[in-house]
């Protein structure tokens, strides 16, 4: 069982569209990061939230940690083909040092 | 700057053959990590070094895996012998060190194994 879920697990969408990626879990989370990896490449780090119910801003990526920072969304406004990738959530639990990834979510923006 | 290093980045063995990854992290960070990551999934930690000392490898399996970091620098992954389920890409990443609230972790590009 992940200890972090990701939703949903494929995103095809066309150029010009919006887009939200959900990471969920019943766990307690001190931060909360995302991630996004293309093919062939290591993941590389977007944003980290930490504080409950914090948004965050990356030009067209709109982060939210949840109130009780147990999850988070990764919305994308007018999203285009250089967003495909895949997104992956990481947390660290509040009681536990270690940060654990989602199984991702895969986007696929298309011209 | 430079961030973290990886190779090789490609490598092809046969099954029961030996096989090593090596690692630079970025300068200055202290905490070095050695991820698994299957195809479709997110990375699962195998070990986890402050400087030279491994201080997380409960999920590293001791029976064919060992790591090693001897100056607290680089790093080298060996899996010896390798099996067809070892097929996946190992990542590499480092950060500042310490089990702060930020933990932010900077990955190397990955080697994908593949065992025939």
């Amino acid at each position: 069982t992940q200890l972090l879920e990701q939703s949903p697990q494929f995103l095809s969408i066309q150029e010009g569209e919006n887009l939200t990626v959900y990471c969920n879990s019943s766990s307690v989370f001190s931060s909360l990061q995302w991630y996004r990896q293309e093919p062939g490449e290591g993941p590389v780090l977007l944003v980290t939230v930490v504080t409950g119910g914090e948004v965050k801003k990356l030009k067209r990526l709109t982060f939210q940690f949840g109130d009780a920072r147990k999850d988070s969304s990764l919305h994308i406004t007018a999203a285009q083909p250089g967003d495909t990738g895949l997104y992956l959530c990481a947390g660290a639990p509040v009681d536990d040092y270690k940060l654990s990834f989602g199984a991702g979510t895969t986007v696929t923006v298309r011209a | 700057e430079a961030g973290v290093v990886q190779s090789p980045r490609y490598k092809i063995i046969e099954k029961k053959q030996p096989v090593a990854f090596w690692c630079n992290p970025i300068s200055g960070h202290n905490t070095l990590y050695w991820y698994l990551q299957n195809l479709g999934q997110g990375p699962e930690l195998l070990i986890r070094y402050e400087n030279e000392e491994a201080v997380d490898d409960s999920q590293l399996p001791k029976d064919r895996f060992s790591a090693e970091r001897l100056k607290g620098v680089d790093s080298t992954l060996k899996i010896q012998p390798a099996e067809l389920g070892d097929s996946a890409v190992y990542l590499c990443a480092s950060s500042l060190g310490g089990q702060g609230v930020y933990n932010e972790q900077f990955f190397g590009p990955g080697t994908r194994l593949t065992v025939l």
